[in-house]
Formats: C-alpha cells, structure tokens, sequence
C-alpha cells in the first residue's frame, strides 16, 4: 500500500521567512497530494492542493511543486507569519477505490516573532 | 449544518468498556469517512461510505472495530472492549460528491478517546 514520509518533523523559522516542507510517496498511482494544516485541538483544514497533471500550484504565500518521476512533493510558504504556526499534513490518494487520503506524520511548524 | 459535527468532544472509558462515537456530516454529502489519529501522528484511514453502504473497511484495525451509516447521514463508530491503544482522536470527514479529491473534505473537531 502507499507510503508517505514527511520531513522534517519540526521547523522553526523567523517571521517573513520562507518554510519548506517536503514528503516523498511509494506508490506511483497516486495523483492527487492535498496539504492540511491543523491548530492545537482544531479540526484539519485543507490549505492547497495539487493533481498529478501539473507541476506547481500558487495561493498568495502558499505553493506546492510536485516531482512524478522523483514521487515528491513539497509545500512552500513565504513570508511567514506567527499564525502559519500549526502543524501541517501532507497526503496522497490514489483515484478510484475509496479514494482515501494517506497522510504524512505532520511538521510542527514554528514561527518566531 | 453548518460542519462536520462529532460528539461527545472527549470520552473516558475504562479499558473493556464499549465506547459509540457518533458524526453528524454536512446534510447532503454523500462520501463520510473516519480517521485514527493518535498523538504526534498523522490521521489514519479507518473506513469510507458512499451514502449507506460501506465501501472500504480496511483501515479497521480490528473487528472489535465497527462502523455504520445506516440512513446514509449519521455515521457511528462503534469500539468494544477498549483497550489502551485504542486512545486517540477519531476524526470524521465529509465530501458531497462521489470523488472526493473533485469536491474537497470536511473534517471534524473529532472525539478524543482515552482509555484508561
């Protein structure tokens, strides 16, 4: 079955820098990578998400690049502020079946004032 | 509703006891899913419906492990005899459509289970 690895676990970064999160996926299926952020105690939310039939995807300070030969995919956020604080999920699925998600084991993302 | 509702928010069980976690999905949405999460990790695929019918249960981790949606609304995730390891947030999703990834999740606040 698939397999998502994540890293790193934890990031710590200065506000109005850039954040780089990167997972790796196993099964070469898979062609649809959402990202999720989730606050202490809050429900998941998606943040941005990407398809297999394109390389890169922007939202304001938000993108994701994906790498089908390599089967990585990172999330990029710039300039970043004290409430991007959260731990973020990458997550693969596979069309067809249940389509479920396959979620990475998160970073904690932390950024200073 | 407004989200994806769980209840109860937080439930203590001591180990044996039989626990019912129960989701209320946004009205309409026809894909509900349930997540294990546990602490530090990223949410795990339990079991997926398609209105009433249970499409996908392998995520289960045990058959002490069940799940229903009987209306195809409501959802309850049913877990007997509790053991230690069954403590975690149990995270439940909504999707209107028959595809997910074309229509986007909805998840939960979850109900956090400790088992003591």
């Amino acid at each position: 079955g698939e397999n998502v690895e994540q890293h790193p676990s934890t990031l710590s970064v200065q506000e109005g820098d850039s954040a780089v999160i990167k997972c790796t996926y196993s099964d070469s299926a898979s062609n649809y990578f959402p990202w999720y952020k989730q606050e202490l105690g809050k429900r998941p939310q998606l943040i941005i998400d990407i398809r297999s039939n394109v390389g890169e995807k922007k939202d304001q300070r938000i993108a994701v690049t994906l790498n089908k030969t390599a089967k990585h995919f990172s999330l990029h956020i710039t300039e970043t502020q004290p409430e991007d604080s959260a731990v973020y999920f990458c997550a693969a699925s596979r069309r067809g079946g249940s389509e479920k998600l396959v979620f990475g084991k998160g970073t904690k993302l932390t950024v200073n004032p | 509703g407004a989200g994806v509702s769980q209840s109860p928010r937080y439930k203590v069980a001591k180990r044996g006891q039989d626990v019912a976690l129960r989701c209320d999905p946004i009205s309409g949405h026809v894909s509900l899913f349930w997540y294990q999460q546990a602490l530090g990790q990223g949410p795990e695929f339990l079991t997926y419906f398609q209105n009433e019918a249970q499409l996908d249960k392998s995520g289960l981790p045990s058959d002490r492990f069940f799940a229903e949606r009987p209306e195809g609304s409501v959802s309850t995730l049913k877990i007997q005899r509790t053991q230690q390891e069954d403590s975690a947030v149990y995270l439940c999703a909504s999707s209107p459509g028959w595809a997910p990834r074309d229509y986007g999740y909805t998840f939960g606040s979850g109900t956090r289970l400790t088992v003591v």
